[in-house]
């Protein structure tokens, strides 16, 4: 089956500049994340939807971030406006997400945002 | 809420020897699963081991495997005859409740000396 797709694999920007990841998760999986991973750190959860509905956003900067997943499929992040310490790694990720079973994540291969 | 540590920034392994990098978690769920990624240069995140923990057999996949401690919440991870490609940063991971968040510790460097 076809992994997590991002884009782009790269983005530089200056600060106070707009910018938009795009995520497509496995198709059938109902879950999807989006991480932020500063260099050097582990994955800290962004937000997560259920199908197209928001499960968790509760360490979402709401004032300069957002993201959608229309259609409980394909998902975008943006940020507007960005600032120096926003660059890191934005990483995808789905999983089935139903049922009791609970099952691991799959990961996208992240978009490197460097903003100066 | 649930938290994950690992305590251990950086490791290192003689290529065809064995290393264990340590775990520790928290979480007020009886109900959880815990997870070992990999994560290499590509910065792809991969998984490596996965535990339930209302399973007390440790689970193990081919030169990977895990020790389990519920009481002491502790899940290290052991790599027998380690390979060049086993160099990467080890993240350890909870996943917790019906949401599914998965929590990750801060990682651990690991490299393969040949």
């Amino acid at each position: 089956e076809a992994g997590v797709a991002q884009s782009p694999r790269y983005k530089i920007i200056e600060k106070r500049q707009s910018v938009a990841f795009w995520c497509n998760p496995i198709s059938g999986h109902a879950t999807l994340y989006w991480y932020q991973q500063i260099l050097g750190q582990g994955p800290k959860l962004l937000i997560q939807f259920q199908n197209n509905g928001v499960v968790d956003d509760s360490q979402l900067p709401k004032d300069r971030f957002s993201a959608e997943r229309l259609k409980g499929v394909d998902s975008t992040l943006k940020i507007q406006p960005a600032k120096l310490e926003d660059s890191a790694v934005y990483l995808c990720a789905s999983s089935r997400g139903t049922g009791t079973g609970r099952t691991e994540a799959f990961f996208g291969q992240g978009t490197r945002l460097t903003v100066v | 809420a649930q938290t994950v540590t690992q305590s251990q920034p950086e490791m290192s392994v003689q290529e065809a020897e064995t290393v264990t990098l340590s775990c520790t978690y928290d979480t007020s769920e009886s109900d959880y699963y815990l997870f070992w990624y990999k994560q290499p240069p590509s910065r792809q995140m991969i998984l490596v081991i996965r535990q339930e923990a209302y399973k007390q057999q440790n689970a193990t996949e081919n030169r990977f495997s895990v020790n389990f401690q519920k009481a002491a919440k502790s899940f290290s991870l052991k790599i027998s005859d380690s390979q060049l490609g086993d160099a990467a940063m080890y993240f350890c991971a909870s996943s917790e409740g019906y949401g599914q968040n998965f929590v990750f510790g801060p990682g651990t460097r690991l490299s393969v000396l040949p």
